[in-house]
């Protein structure tokens, strides 16, 4: 069981929006922790796609954006392709737990 | 070119330490933190932990009691031990540079280490 609450799966059609919450709590998202995203491809390591729940790194394509609200946090990929087939995870702080703490996990699968 | 380099045993038996290195090149990221995170198969990240460049480290809490994190800046290496691993152990586990307000934005190539009797 995950402190960050993420969907096991999304999909979409080519060229379609899709977006992934990220629920966490007062004790990380909600208390003001920055959250950010990493993308998985199979068989690699994590790459980050989203800092400081808006800000994408040099080389990212501006298809993905995140935002963050309350004890929530959102990251949406606009246009989505074929390459955009992975696995996609959300990290924060927590307090409570003195922990950096990651979502589960969502697959987002393109149709 | 900027990248972390790591090694280690791949197959352990249970009560054996695990021993991972991680060194770093093209760059010194003495601002940063130098962290584990693992991965069972199939599974999400978890944080292990993590140190700075002046030594101070980071554990997660129930981990804390079977693992060491060390630093040697003069190699720019950092390195991981847990002790008395268990099957739940068994994970791919990844080095990496950032922090909890920047993201982790350089990674290791990942080991997979699989803990079996």
């Amino acid at each position: 069981q995950s402190v960050l609450t993420q969907p096991p799966s999304v999909s979409g059609a080519p060229g379609q929006r899709v977006t992934i919450s990220c629920t966490g709590s007062s004790s990380n998202i909600g208390a003001g922790y920055d959250v950010h995203w990493y993308q998985q491809l199979p068989r690699a390591a994590p790459k980050l796609l989203i800092y400081d729940n808006t800000n994408r790194p040099s080389g990212v394509p501006d298809r993905f954006s995140g935002s963050k609200s309350g004890t929530s946090a959102f990251l949406a990929i606009t246009g989505l392709q074929a390459e955009d087939e992975a696995d996609y995870f959300c990290q924060s702080y927590d307090s409570s737990l003195s922990s950096v703490v990651f979502g589960g996990g969502t697959k987002v699968t393109v149709l | 070119q900027v990248r972390l380099q790591q090694w280690g045993a791949g197959l352990l038996k249970p009560s054996e330490t695990l021993s991972l290195t991680c060194s770093i090149y093209g760059g010194s990221f003495s601002g940063y933190y130098w962290t584990w995170i693992r991965q069972p198969p199939g599974k999400g990240l978890e944080w292990i932990g993590e140190i700075t460049h002046s030594g101070s480290t980071n554990y997660k809490p129930s981990l804390r009691s079977r693992i060491i994190i060390s630093v040697d800046t003069s190699k720019k290496q950092f390195a991981l031990k847990v002790n008395s691993v268990r099957a739940a152990d068994t994970a791919v586990y990844y080095c990496a540079i950032g922090g909890r307000s920047s993201g982790y934005f350089l990674w290791g190539q990942g080991t997979l280490v699989t803990v079996s009797s």
